[in-house]
């Protein structure tokens, strides 16, 4: 069965730089999460998107922006990054109809 | 502030032993959901409790969701070193909200 596909698996970027997390969730699921997570840390949520639609957000710092596209690939945009947005960014999706959440096997982003 | 309390946070048992871990908030959910992570891998979907009082059991597994449904327990009977991990609960209303987790170590 298909599952969550994130791109890419590994990034290095340098401070201030940008970086594009891609998330293609699985086939009929309209639901999209973003997490980070930090180093020996509990999954924080960013942001999610149900119909393209921003659904609700967390504790999404405002140099990182994100869509829903008509496909429901989600892209997470993170600008100036910060030695302290290295992390594993997780996107899980799920349907409306059946709340369960498949996660993806995440982007490690390593900024330097 | 934490929307859900995880406790404890760590727990290291010999095989063999039973142990429960809990997941604890103020909010009431729709459902909660209880996910095993494995380090620089996705969280893994382990069960879904919907309804207050309800208990799912998955092997040796047993799920509880509290009557208000606000809270919730794991019991793990005769623990394994393969059970060793990251157990995470996540209350969903709207989005889903992960506590910071119990890490579990099974020692053989």
């Amino acid at each position: 069965a298909a599952g969550v596909i994130q791109s890419p698996r590994h990034l290095i970027k340098e401070k201030r730089e940008t970086a594009t997390l891609k998330c293609y969730p699985i086939p009929r699921h309209d639901t999209v999460y973003w997490y980070q997570q930090g180093p020996g840390q509990d999954p924080q949520f960013l942001i999610s998107f149900y119909e393209k639609m921003q659904s609700d957000k967390g504790s999404i710092p405002d140099r990182f922006s994100a869509q829903q596209f008509s496909d429901y690939h989600s892209e997470l945009n993170m600008s100036s990054l910060e030695l302290g947005d290295s992390a594993l960014y997780f996107c899980a999706s799920s349907s409306r109809m059946n709340t369960e959440a498949f996660f993806g096997q995440g982007t490690r982003l390593t900024v330097v | 502030t934490q929307l859900l309390e995880q406790s404890p946070q760590f727990l290291s048992i010999q095989e063999g032993e039973n142990l429960t871990v809990y997941c604890n908030s103020s909010s009431v959910f729709s459902s909660l959901q209880w996910y095993r992570q494995e380090p620089g891998e996705g969280p893994v979907l382990l069960v879904t409790v919907v309804t207050g009082g309800e208990v799912k059991k998955l092997k040796r597994l047993t799920f509880q969701f509290g009557d208000a449904r606000k809270d919730s327990s794991l019991h793990i009977t005769a623990a394994q070193p393969g059970d060793t991990g990251l157990y995470l609960c996540a209350g969903v209303n709207n989005d889903m909200r992960f506590g910071a987790g119990t890490r579990l170590t099974v020692k053989p």
